[in-house]
């Protein structure tokens, strides 16, 4: 069954440390992408991959950054964590003309 | 850019009421539509999508229908079940740039018994 695993589920940082938010997919999809939710804005995207060791910049890509070191992994970096980042974030991943499949979030919580 | 619209951002009905959930889009290009459901601490899934103008999407009893002249993509249902209580978002994808999806705000759908 397609799946797309997040970990951790959910994280506590502190202001201006480095957090790694990490997915894996084994759907052999091409495309993986990484939203952020936050109440009133719906998802919005971040960063996204079309081929392993490429990324490219989405709609709201400060302050963030991402990793695609193979096909199924798709990593979210943020060097400098703020207050602001504090969100749930989902990754996800598709092939093309097919619809994005998501996995069950990251709730991710600044301090 | 490329922007949805969701006119609703809470819809409270009881059981078997009819549901209509608003969606609008703005888009540059000639997108494909979806409707995604999320449940509380899961990820959204997929409901269905439509790619031409009059094209209907349906799935588990609810549809939309593509609308290019209108720019909607409203989201019904004829009877709704306590079970369906969720967010509903609207999205759209622009198919020359992949399987990026826009996203509306998202509706929540509270039904009562």
């Amino acid at each position: 069954e397609a799946a797309v695993t997040q970990s951790p589920r959910s994280k506590v940082a502190v202001t201006g440390g480095k957090v790694t938010l990490s997915c894996h997919q084994t759907n052999n999809h091409d495309y993986m992408y990484w939203y952020r939710q936050d109440t009133g804005h719906g998802l919005r995207l971040i960063h996204y991959s079309y081929v392993a060791d490429s990324t490219e910049k989405g709609d709201i890509p400060d302050g963030y950054k991402a990793s695609r070191p193979s096909q199924e992994n798709f990593s979210l970096i943020l060097e400098l964590a703020s207050l602001s980042q504090t969100a749930v974030y989902f990754c996800a991943s598709s092939v093309q003309n097919q619809a994005p499949l998501f996995g069950e979030g990251t709730r991710l919580s600044v301090l | 850019g490329d922007s949805v619209t969701q006119t609703e951002g809470q819809v409270a009905l009881s059981e078997e009421d009819f549901l209509t959930i608003h969606c609008n889009y703005s888009a540059s290009g000639y997108p494909a539509l979806f409707w995604y459901v999320q449940y509380p601490g899961e990820g959204p899934q997929f409901l269905f999508r439509a790619s031409r103008d009059k094209e209907k999407g349906s799935s588990r009893g609810f549809e939309a229908t593509y609308n290019k002249e209108a720019t909607s993509f409203h989201l019904q249902k004829a009877s709704v079940q306590e079970s369906d209580s969720a967010v509903y978002y609207c999205a759209l994808s622009d198919l020359s740039s992949g399987q990026k999806l826009v996203f509306g705000q998202g509706t929540i759908l509270k039904v009562y018994l």
